[in-house]
């Protein structure tokens, strides 16, 4: 267990629909970041958020929005899903989390991915 | 962030030690080489990271060239369980979660140990 929390672990969902991705950052960290990757392309950076505020944009589609929320945890949402949406979606967490250690510090954390699925 | 460059695949023996190379030409005098790596699927693990001095910890080595310009990741002692992909990354080093940026990962080295 990474710290690093994100739900759900698999979803299946027709075109068209919207989905929702959930990750709940290690404790304390300040920072989460999402990734996509799919099957022919490598990890993709999507969006950071700090402390509720968004940080840095990268490919992320006009479909997709994410937000960061008071306690922390981030939201990915999906919608007008497309086949090509189909791939794992990852969060990442990093902070100055007193006690964290040098990984902590300087470090990323990630959680075990989402595995989207479109029909 | 500098570009690295690093060979799409190895083979290790289990048992043997696991060289994975490297390149940074472009690295800049306070950017940090990080490895990570991400086993079929998984989120991408931290493995090391260093500036300019040899570093060990509990899963591997890292060697970087006097220049800088390149590194190494050893595993000493690879398993069948460190078969994965391998990436290598070079950015600055945040000093803060508010100067902390995205990681760009590249295709990485997919370093497959046998039996």
């Amino acid at each position: 267990d990474s710290g690093v929390t994100q739900t759900p672990k698999h979803l299946i969902t027709a075109t068209g629909q919207r989905v929702t991705l959930r990750c709940s950052p290690r404790s304390g960290d300040l920072s989460v970041y999402w990734y996509q990757q799919s099957l022919d392309q490598g990890l993709q950076f999507l969006i950071q958020y700090y402390n509720g505020e968004e940080r840095a944009k990268g490919n992320i589609l006009e479909r997709f929005s994410a937000q960061q929320f008071p306690d922390l945890h981030s939201e990915l949402n999906l919608s007008s899903l497309e086949l090509g949406d189909s791939a794992l979606y990852f969060c990442a967490s990093s902070g100055t989390s007193p006690g964290t250690g040098e990984r902590g510090l300087y470090g990323y954390t990630f959680g075990s991915g989402t595995r989207l699925t479109v029909v | 962030d500098a570009k690295t460059t690093q060979p799409p695949s190895m083979d290790c023996a289990e048992g043997r030690a696991a060289n994975l190379p490297c390149n940074h030409s472009t690295i800049s005098g306070n950017e940090y080489v990080y490895w990570y790596r991400q086993i079929h699927s998984q989120g991408p693990q931290y493995i090391i990271h260093g500036l300019k001095n040899n570093e060990t910890n509990e899963m591997a080595s890292l060697i970087i060239t006097e220049d800088r310009k390149s590194s190494t990741l050893i595993l000493p002692h690879a398993t069948l369980r460190d078969t994965a992909v391998y990436y290598c990354i070079v950015r600055v080093r945040g000093a803060g979660g508010t100067s902390y940026g995205k990681l760009t990962f590249g295709q990485g080295t997919i370093l497959t140990v046998h039996p």
